[in-house]
């Protein structure tokens, strides 16, 4: 009965550094979507996946993030060559994939690019 | 697009007061609505939603969401607030075939004892 886990909690970058960033979601749980929430700000759509079907990625701010699950398992969010304005807390969420099924947060990755 | 405005930034207030968390959103048809809350040091986690029937839904720890249609909106609401409800609260909602929520940009309440 483990919740959505995400690693690292923490990760401090250099500018220009690539970071990598993984979520597993609950087991059984189809849909996993990725969120960004800057300081003070409210939570920013990146990407969704439901099953094998193409996933959504209509939120993903620019071609340096990018993300891959594989199957109903673990996925990854990668931001290369991070900028300042990546600064931010990064959430996974999980859910059983249908319109009206909840979302299961982990606790987020807050990335610190200095 | 859809899209979700909170518009208390910050609320504060004392033990027993009542609390109203404002909440629109603009999207004609159908929604799924949802409050979600964050305490302090915890992860996001669901409050109440709402998705059809009585507009008037219950969540956990006392709390109550009216969903009006005619207002696009879905307030929060609790009759006596305790110290720990201090948290930020979070309105979204899931539009048309949309599988996405949409967040609003949250509202801290803080409550003193």
């Amino acid at each position: 009965g483990a919740g959505v886990s995400q690693s690292p909690s923490n990760k401090v970058t250099e500018k220009g550094k690539d970071v990598e960033l993984r979520c597993d979601p609950i087991s059984g749980h189809t849909a996993l979507y990725w969120y960004r929430q800057r300081l003070g700000q409210g939570l920013e759509f990146l990407i969704y996946f439901q099953g094998n079907s193409a996933p959504d990625k209509s939120g993903l701010p620019s071609d340096r993030f990018s993300a891959e699950r594989t199957g109903e398992s673990v996925s990854t969010l990668t931001i290369q060559r991070t900028q300042q304005e990546d600064s931010a807390v990064y959430l996974c969420a999980s859910s059983l994939g249908s319109g009206n099924s909840p979302l299961h947060f982990g606790n987020g990755t807050r990335l610190t690019v200095t | 697009a859809q899209s979700v405005s909170q518009h208390n930034h910050h609320v504060i207030l004392s033990e027993a007061a009542s609390l109203e968390l404002g909440c629109n959103y603009s999207y004609g048809g159908t929604v799924n609505l949802f409050w979600y809350v964050q305490y302090p040091g915890q992860h996001l986690q669901l409050l109440l939603k709402y998705f059809s029937g009585d507009p008037l839904v219950k969540g956990i720890k006392g709390f109550e969401a009216e969903f009006i249609k005619s207002k696009f909106s879905f307030n929060l609401r609790k009759p006596s607030v305790q110290w720990s409800d201090t948290a930020e609260y979070f309105c979204a909602v899931n539009a048309g075939s949309a599988r996405q929520l949409t967040f609003g940009s949250g509202t801290q309440l803080t409550v003193l004892p």
